[in-house]
């Protein structure tokens, strides 16, 4: 089973603040993404990646950024934090290179509240 | 992009009978049509998953159906029991290097008879 770690699991911060959610893999996954879970909304793309260096907008991009420093390792950054992203994120990995294919290996989680 | 809507957001059913959960997407260039359970507390998990070149597919008491006409699939929860209580979540892409958009989910109450 694939493994996708999330750092923190719960984050609390002000409005204005700054944030950063950190997502580790070690399957040697070449693609990650950051979805964000809200009641009524389901899982919604922020942005993903396609390996290191490379970043793609997704639907709801605005007022996050993303790096992808290492094939293992994606970042989500809050800069200006607002109540509205209050909300549960998950990073995933996938390679669709493998028989897998586009099976999404989710993190647990990362809890954060704007207060 | 894509848009999948999914329908009805709670689903209470009683135990042992059938379970329907229905999707629409709006991208004719969908291919690839996973569904994911998440338990209370858990991240989603892949639980089944059709490509467009089916209509069927059956595994361990679920079945997808797929009518690409109409845009529409669909999960069939088979002899519902307890252990089904969860969020499931509809999703589509259109293959290789497109990401997946997920429907808004649907809660899935078992109930006695």
């Amino acid at each position: 089973e694939a493994a996708v770690t999330q750092s923190p699991r719960n984050k609390v911060t002000v409005t204005g603040g700054n944030v950063t959610l950190s997502c580790r893999q070690t399957n040697s996954h070449n693609y990650m993404y950051w979805y964000r879970q809200d009641t009524g909304h389901g899982l919604r793309l922020i942005h993903y990646s396609y390996g290191a260096g490379n970043l793609q907008i997704g639907d709801v991009p605005d007022g996050y950024k993303a790096t992808r420093t290492t094939q293992e390792d994606f970042f989500l950054l809050l800069e200006l934090a607002s109540p509205s992203q209050t909300s549960l994120y998950f990073c995933a990995s996938s390679d669709p290179s493998t028989n897998s294919n586009e099976r999404l290996f989710f993190g647990h989680g990362t809890k954060l509240s704007v207060l | 992009g894509e848009q999948v809507e999914q329908l009805p957001s709670i689903l209470r059913v009683q135990e042992g009978s059938s379970a329907s959960i229905n999707c629409t997407y709006e991208n004719s260039a969908s291919n690839y049509f996973p569904w994911y359970k998440q338990e209370p507390g858990e991240n989603p998990k892949l639980i089944i998953d059709i490509r467009s070149n089916m209509e069927r597919k059956q595994t361990q008491g679920l079945i997808v159906l797929l009518d690409k006409k109409a845009k529409r699939f669909s999960l069939h929860i088979t002899d519902t029991q307890p252990g089904d209580s969860a969020m499931y979540f509809c999703a589509a892409s259109a293959g290789f290097a497109s990401a997946l958009t997920f429907g808004s989910g649907t809660k899935v109450i078992p109930c006695l008879p």
